[in-house]
């Protein structure tokens, strides 16, 4: 079956460290874009950043650019996310795209189900 | 990047009858494409439309996208009770940071 499969919930405490796993199961990684995305709740998405494995290129959007990191490994891809706020609490998704180049990505074709993160003291 | 806004907030409407969502673009960027999604409660979102009116795979053919420059529409003929959820659009292309409406609600009456 063709899915994304995202790591569990996790509760962290702010200014703590999380970080989260999409394994991809019936699909590739290869020349495709993976981007994390949030939804705090009862809201839109959010664009978190976006890695394209096969060229090693990443960018990270405006939310949190100097503290989220994304790493690929394989049939793998892994946001990590530091010095956590309240605001952080959020579903995170992991999705794959179509590359347009080495830097772009087009829509999203496969979801993961989604990682609910809180950030609670 | 663009701001899209959508319109209208929640649309109700009969199963049977047409639904249209719009989006709206706050300028016109090259070699930009538009998508269009939509999530059920506590799913995670699934593409309808993509490059503006093409569907995507296991989409029924009552949904359908269209539009260019700065306005799009997503139109489904004939509503089902299945098809409630929030529509998102989402524009890409223009950078690597690409930018969703706030979305459309779909509320069957």
């Amino acid at each position: 079956q063709e899915r994304l499969v995202q790591s569990g919930a996790e509760v962290k405490r702010p200014g703590s460290s999380v970080r989260v796993s999409c394994l991809a199961s019936g699909v590739t990684f290869h020349n495709f874009q993976i981007t994390w995305l949030r939804q705090a709740p009862g809201q839109g998405l959010e664009w978190v950043g976006a890695m394209i494995p096969t060229y090693g290129t990443r960018h990270y959007g405006r939310i949190a650019p100097d503290r989220v990191t994304i790493t690929a490994d394989g049939s793998a891809t892994y946001m990590e996310l530091t010095s956590l706020r309240f605001e952080d609490t959020a579903v995170y998704f992991c999705a794959r795209s179509p590359i347009i180049d080495m830097y772009r990505g087009k829509y999203y074709d496969f979801w993961g189900q989604g990682t609910l993160l809180t950030v609670s003291s | 990047e663009a701001v899209l806004t959508q319109s209208p907030g929640t649309l109700s409407v009969s199963p049977g009858e047409k639904a249209t969502f719009f989006c709206r673009a706050s300028r016109t960027e090259s070699d930009t494409s538009l998508a269009w999604y939509q999530q059920k409660p506590g799913q995670a979102p699934r593409v309808v439309i993509y490059d503006t009116s093409n569907r995507a795979s296991g989409i029924p053919d009552r949904f359908s996208g269209s539009g260019s420059g700065t306005d799009f529409t997503l139109t489904i003929s004939r509503v089902e009770p299945e098809d409630i959820g929030i529509f998102y659009c989402h524009q890409y292309g223009s950078a690597p940071q690409t930018t969703f409406g706030r979305g459309t609600r779909l509320e069957i009456k």
